[in-house]
């Protein structure tokens, strides 16, 4: 079954607390993104990656890190430094330039 | 900076009737169009693609209409059903550097 998976669900972050959103593809995608979607709102990219082994800010990038070790995989980190994390969290993956597919996206809620 | 953005962020439509949701964008180096549905509390769901050497490209019960000379794009969709109530975005990718970017989407309801 192939597709885009995303862990967890739901996810809750304390006051100072590095999170980590997982993201795994095995559609043999070259390219992987993180996105941003708050209520109401569009998708605001976060970072990108076109290749294994490189990765780009896009336009909100503050506050967040990310890692591309494997091409399946494309972990996002949601740092301490990031003052309003709480929002909906989407992965997607795609040829470069074609169409983006997504994942099921993680809710992040801060305590 | 350019941008995809949708004229209504709501559209009501009776079950059973035609639904047309626009697009506007703005970008003239965009290459290539897409419509995606999401409902509530999921990913994203592709609908459809363009490419900007098309006019109009079929699917089941949609159809995507792109109109360069005025820069606009539709969606249509036929015979609309009680699932098809989502917010649908309509996105681009730019010729220069293939990064989507998405209108704030339209809310379909769909009336019983």
């Amino acid at each position: 079954d192939g597709g885009i998976t995303q862990s967890p669900k739901y996810l809750f972050r304390k006051e100072g607390q590095n999170v980590t959103l997982s993201c795994e593809q095995n559609l043999n995608h070259d390219a992987m993104y993180w996105y941003r979607q708050d209520p109401g709102q569009g998708l605001r990219l976060i970072y990108y990656s076109q290749i294994v082994n490189d990765f780009q800010k896009g336009d909100i990038a503050e506050g967040y890190s990310v890692s591309r070790e494997k091409k399946e995989s494309f972990p996002l980190t949601v740092t301490s430094a990031q003052k309003n994390p709480t929002a909906f969290y989407l992965c997607a993956s795609s040829i470069w330039g074609e169409t983006q597919y997504f994942g099921p996206g993680t809710r992040l809620l801060v305590l | 900076g350019e941008s995809v953005g949708l004229h209504l962020p709501t559209l009501s439509v009776q079950e059973g009737d035609n639904s047309i949701i626009n697009c506007a964008y703005s970008n003239s180096a965009s290459d290539y169009f897409i419509w995606y549905k999401q409902e509530s509390g999921k990913g994203p769901q592709f609908i459809i693609d363009i490419r900007s050497n098309m006019d109009k490209r079929q699917g089941q019960r949609v159809t995507v209409l792109l109109n360069k000379t005025v820069k606009h794009l539709s969606l249509q969709i036929a015979a609309t059903q009680p699932g098809d109530s989502a917010v649908y975005f309509c996105a681009e990718i730019s010729r220069g550097d293939y990064k989507l970017s998405f209108g704030a989407g339209t809310t379909v309801t769909v009336r019983a």
